[in-house]
């Protein structure tokens, strides 16, 4: 299984342009998950989906945009890339929206904005 | 919201055991108790969890007091591979199983 993978790894942008990062989970998994971590912080929800067709917001949704049209996929969108989004991003997927179980992540991009 | 408190960071030599300490006094019945931990360059991997009971895995043991308001991660056998930072984490019930994470414990092990 490969779990969850994020691509691209690395990605350097600039201010005002666009972009999507990849996450796709081969697990079958409910939930599905985007945050930020920036340098000596703890990680920070973005947005998060409990299924197919289903989005919400984390606790800095602002710049971001998400959708979920498969179980498999969740992207992340950045319509006009901003240098304060210069941070890595993970993604995290977990069996099932509502009971406990771990989150398993991806290895995380890591975007720069110039 | 209920929050943790870890130290910032943490020193253990090598083939020792580790108990790494959270506290969370303002935690709620239905808060579980999340570890997780990030190795350098990589994302988070879950270790362990729990909500009242102790509860033991492959790679580590979870102890909750009596109270709830606080718990100890214990690391039996502490390696080099083990140096990460470990966060502890209360799951906050928003309509989804989302985990907030804080600033976590950087444990270093020492050859």
């Amino acid at each position: 299984n490969a779990g969850v993978t994020q691509t691209p790894k690395f990605q350097v942008l600039k201010t005002g342009q666009s972009m999507t990062l990849q996450c796709a989970q081969d697990m079958n998994h409910e939930y599905m998950s985007w945050y930020r971590q920036d340098p000596g912080m703890g990680l920070r929800l973005i947005h998060y989906s409990v299924g197919a067709g289903i989005t919400d917001q984390g606790e800095v949704p602002n710049g971001y945009n998400v959708s979920r049209s498969t179980t498999e996929d969740f992207p992340l969108r950045l319509l006009s890339a901003a240098p304060s989004q210069t941070s890595v991003y993970f993604c995290a997927s977990s069996y099932s929206s509502t009971v406990i179980y771990g989150y398993t992540f991806g290895s995380g991009t890591r975007l720069t904005v110039v | 919201d209920a929050k943790t408190t870890q130290p910032n960071s943490m020193e253990s030599n090598e083939e020792e055991p580790v108990h790494l300490p959270c506290n969370h006094s303002t935690i709620s019945g239905t808060d579980y108790i999340h570890w997780y931990r990030q190795l350098p360059s990589q994302g988070p991997e879950y270790v362990i969890h729990g909500l009242t009971s102790n509860v033991n895995n492959r790679m580590a043991s979870l102890a909750i007091a009596e109270d709830r308001k606080s718990s100890t991660l214990i690391l039996h056998r502490a390696t080099l591979r083990d140096a990460a930072v470990y966060y502890c984490i209360l799951s906050r019930f928003t309509g989804a199983n989302n985990l907030f994470f804080g600033t976590g414990t950087r444990l270093t092990v020492i050859p």
